[in-house]
């Protein structure tokens, strides 16, 4: 089926360091999303990225869409201790694009070092 | 807000138990879905429903089985309990306008022993 990889699997830094994760798709994907979960909580969505080469910026956190459409990521400038928590990068399921199906990456866990 | 809530937050259970994990939400989402999450594999999709009484197979659905009877509420159910299906279960829902957009619950994580 549909795969989507994301990697680092894991990541430490120093508060202040950035941070990036990156999805890789073998097929091109119509679109993206990007969720959050904090430890002990569930995923949060953050946002959706549609066109090719596309960039969206919230805050600190910069999104960007391949021009291929088939990889993505999510860099974090001057991280902070708020931003611990795994990110995860979600495609279009296989079968199911009608009704919102996903395929999730295996998630990035950022650690951050006061 | 959106909320969707999951019956249980912790749950214990024998092997070769039957057990229902529960999910309700109050947003008259048409989607809704249940997910398990283990170290490493991310979120990995059991079952999906898209209107009450339907219901669609994920990518993981052999020892499960899901049931919608009422809009808000979709059942996740483990016919015979075993070992390997100790996990975090998710919950999460959608409208079918902004379907990528998935709300989730806040998980019951099941042990079989």
């Amino acid at each position: 089926g549909q795969q989507v990889m994301q990697i680092p699997q894991y990541q430490h830094v120093q508060e202040g360091e950035d941070f990036t994760t990156y999805c890789n798709s073998s097929t091109t994907l119509s679109n993206i999303q990007w969720y959050k979960q904090r430890p002990g909580g569930h995923p949060v969505f953050l946002i959706q990225l549609v066109k090719s080469g596309e960039v969206k910026k919230q805050k600190r956190l910069t999104f960007q869409f391949g021009e291929a459409k088939k990889n993505s990521s999510l860099h974090i400038t001057a991280t902070q201790t708020t931003d611990v928590g795994t990110y995860f990068c979600a495609g279009p399921g296989a079968g199911g694009t009608s009704y919102g199906k996903l395929t999730f990456g295996q998630g990035t866990i950022l650690t951050v070092h006061p | 807000d959106v909320k969707v809530t999951q019956s249980s937050r912790y749950l214990v259970k024998r092997t070769g138990e039957k057990v229902f994990l529960e999910c309700v939400q109050d947003m008259d989402h048409e989607n809704m879905f249940w997910y398990r999450q283990d170290p490493g594999l991310g979120l990995r999709l059991i079952y999906f429903s898209y209107d009450v009484k339907m219901k669609e197979k994920g990518d993981i659905p052999e020892g499960y089985s899901v049931s919608r009877e009422k809009k808000e509420r979709f059942s996740l159910i483990l016919e015979s309990a075993s070992t390997n299906q100790t996990s975090m279960y998710l919950c999460a829902s959608s409208l079918f306008e902004l379907k990528n957009i998935q709300y989730f619950g806040a998980g019951t994580r099941l042990s079989v022993l």
